[in-house]
């Protein structure tokens, strides 16, 4: 069946450093991926998605390539602020028309001005 | 335009009670999801249901249970309820099948179930 990886937190950054978040999976034919946000508090946003191999999904300054030969699709930002500070899901659509989404494990982002 | 509401926010009850926690999907919806975050254990899918019809359910016990009502709401039940169930129960919404295709989750911002 789908499953999801991802690096296990909390990840500690400075304001403006460079953020990486790794998320590999594994499923049966050509699932979609997905990056969601839960902020403190709050349920999940969508925060990106690719639907096909190669397909970069973007928003808010974050970005995420679905790598379909090293089965990743790891979360990328260039300059993080503190508002960024939150929880950040990786999940897959299962195969076989169940629109269930399969979640990693979740990273806590914790930025420091 | 209203995002999707969950009642109530918070809900409390002891060991071997039942639970019943709601949802309302965002206006043009059918389909209707729900998840579970426990502690240690992740974000885990529950049930789906579109146009009132259970279309999957995940790897939990049969006193996990739900409906959807007509107007596409939908009802989560968890009866004898252990300590092991308390968790954020989260409901999402998306266009359902009839629109031939699977479309974005829109998540509310849960119920937090506390056993006792």
């Amino acid at each position: 069946g789908n499953s999801v990886t991802q690096m296990e937190g909390p990840v500690t950054l400075s304001e403006e450093a460079f953020l990486t978040i790794n998320c590999t999976y594994t499923a049966t034919g050509y699932p979609s991926l997905f990056w969601y946000v839960q902020y403190p508090g709050e349920g999940l946003q969508l925060l990106l998605k690719a639907t096909k191999a190669d397909d970069k999904g973007s928003n808010k300054g974050f970005e995420a390539t679905y790598r379909k030969e090293t089965t990743s699709f790891h979360l990328e930002k260039g300059s993080v602020q503190v508002s960024d500070s939150a929880v950040y899901f990786c999940a897959n659509r299962a195969s076989g028309g169940y629109n269930k989404l399969i979640f990693g494990a979740g990273t806590r982002l914790a930025v420091h001005p | 335009e209203a995002g999707v509401t969950q009642s109530p926010t918070h809900l409390i009850k002891t060991r071997g009670q039942q639970a019943t926690l709601r949802c309302s999907p965002i206006s043009g919806h059918t389909s209707v999801y729900w998840y579970q975050q426990a502690l240690g254990l992740g974000l885990q899918f529950l049930l789906w249901y579109d146009e009132g019809e259970e279309r999957n359910r995940g790897n939990f016990p049969p006193r996990f249970s739900g409906r959807q009502f007509p107007n596409y709401s939908s009802e989560l039940n968890v009866n004898a309820l252990e300590l092991e169930d308390s968790a954020l129960y989260l409901c999402a919404s998306s266009g359902g099948l009839a629109g031939g295709q699977f479309n974005e989750q829109f998540f509310g911002p849960g119920t937090r179930l506390t056993v006792l």
